[in-house]
């Protein structure tokens, strides 16, 4: 299975500010990753898929890029609805494998 | 408007059955493939088992944790996907969601999640 690892776990910020989140494949995906954001008690709500291709409805604050085995997510101006878990995912080969999660808070 | 909605979780002792539902609404069902992620509590997300379509003749594809005691199902008629859970575990405790994969320029994604249904493993 191909493993997926996020950086940083947590995240501490304030309202505004710009934040990235990276995640990284163990081996080659292509552009084969979605982001996904989960606030406590719901269900994850897509944000990107193919690397860097924002999912309908999703604000332009967000962006992803990233190719083969390293990608980012950005959060270019921190609103309080931004404060949640975020995962990425590989959809490259079966299983599509999770990482383990950014926890981003409020400073 | 779409709309997933699981139900039948709950408390099953170790070694039980239990069999999740999730009713599909606001898209055509019989397009999509189906797949079930689940939740450990506190934990990230694992992709549990999948059905493809029609069209790839209902395909499954299953986590290496849940083989041979998991499997997914689905009616068409009824807008429908299943997930008989067999010989459970405590370790398969967690919140389980159904969620539609879509395909967007050849790549996969879910794009719209249930709000989840808990299942219990304990004695």
């Amino acid at each position: 299975d191909i493993q997926m690892t996020q950086s940083p776990s947590s995240l501490s910020a304030s309202l505004g500010d710009r934040v990235t989140i990276t995640c990284r494949a163990s081996q080659t995906i292509g552009t084969s990753l979605n982001w996904y954001q989960q606030r406590p008690g719901k269900a994850p709500k897509l944000l990107i898929y193919a690397a860097s291709t924002l999912h309908s409805g999703v604000p332009s604050r967000f962006s992803g890029s990233g190719s083969e085995t390293d990608f980012t997510l950005t959060v270019s101006s921190l609103q309080p609805e931004d404060f949640a878990t975020y995962y990425c995912q590989q959809s490259y080969s079966n299983p599509h494998t999770f990482g383990p999660g950014t926890n981003l808070e409020i400073k | 408007e779409v709309q997933l909605v699981e139900s039948g979780g709950g408390l099953v002792q170790p070694g039980g059955s239990l069999r999740l539902s999730c009713a599909a609404s606001g898209f055509i069902f019989s397009d999509h493939y189906m797949d079930w992620v689940r939740q450990a509590p506190g934990r990230g997300l694992e992709c549990v088992g999948r059905i493809r379509n029609k069209a790839k003749s209902y395909t499954t594809e299953y986590a290496a944790s849940v083989k041979g005691r998991f499997t997914v199902s689905r009616d068409d008629s009824k807008n429908s996907v299943y997930l008989q859970m067999d010989s459970l575990k405590t370790e398969d405790t967690a919140v389980y969601f159904c969620a539609r994969g879509s395909f967007g320029g050849g790549y996969y994604y879910f794009d719209y999640w249930g709000q989840g249904a808990l299942v219990t493993v304990s004695s």
